[in-house]
């Protein structure tokens, strides 16, 4: 069955480090989405891509970065952690046309010490 | 830009019972899609139901149902005799429909359901 799946599941660092979380999808989407989910929040937009080579960036963009290099992945690379980027990160993928219904990956916990 | 509000942080029913939470969105838009997702305690993200805009039908997905009043901006989810299994946080969504808008979803602040036994 396809799945879209995040690793690693939790994760703990140290500010100042740079940290990669990453996101694999077996649907064959062409969009996929990272959002980050703080209490109080709900759900929000980091960065976004249509496809390959596409990136855009959402409403907290600020500290992190992504890059396409196949349909399949969107790594999240955080550059310099903050203990501000302590979250649930959520990784999501949909297809183009109609609805476009996102379909999420299990989260990954980060905390930043 | 769009904004979706989920004003009732938390509501309990009990079990068998129904329930139905709020949702009301601002949008300039009149082609649009609306989702709600359940959380459980295990984080995952499950969309439970969908409405496209331009459809007056209610969308029903089994217990789950939405009473869609476009003209009032609003998106309740109502579910009918409530189990234990529908604990969760519900997150009420916002996705443009226009054509080459980008696909991304606003999410409301979510409300957190618990079901009394």
């Amino acid at each position: 069955d396809a799945e879209i799946t995040q690793s690693p599941r939790h994760k703990i660092t140290e500010t100042g480090r740079q940290v990669t979380l990453a996101c694999h999808q077996t649907w064959n989407h062409n969009n996929m989405f990272w959002y980050r989910q703080d209490l109080g929040h709900g759900l929000r937009l980091i960065h976004y891509s249509y496809g390959v080579q596409d990136t855009n960036k959402g409403e907290v963009s600020d500290g992190y970065s992504v890059s396409r290099s196949n349909t399949e992945d969107l790594p999240l690379t955080l550059e310099s952690a903050a203990s501000s980027q302590t979250s649930v990160y959520f990784c999501a993928s949909s297809e183009s046309g109609g609805s476009e219904t996102q379909y999420f990956g299990p989260g990954t916990r980060l905390l930043v010490l | 830009a769009q904004t979706v509000t989920q004003s009732q942080p938390e509501m309990s029913v009990q079990e068998a019972e129904t329930v139905t939470l709020s949702c009301t969105y601002d949008t300039s838009e009149s082609d649009y899609y609306l989702f709600w997702y359940k959380q459980p305690p295990s984080r995952q993200m499950i969309l439970v139901i969908r409405q496209e805009a331009y459809k007056q039908q209610n969308a029903t997905e089994n217990r789950f149902s939405v009473n869609f009043q476009k003209a009032a901006k609003s998106f309740s989810l109502k579910i009918s005799d409530s189990q234990l299994g529908d604990a969760a946080m519900y997150f009420c969504a916002y996705r443009s429909g226009l054509t080459g808008a980008n696909s991304k979803l606003t999410f409301g602040k979510g409300i957190t359901l618990s079901v009394r036994p």
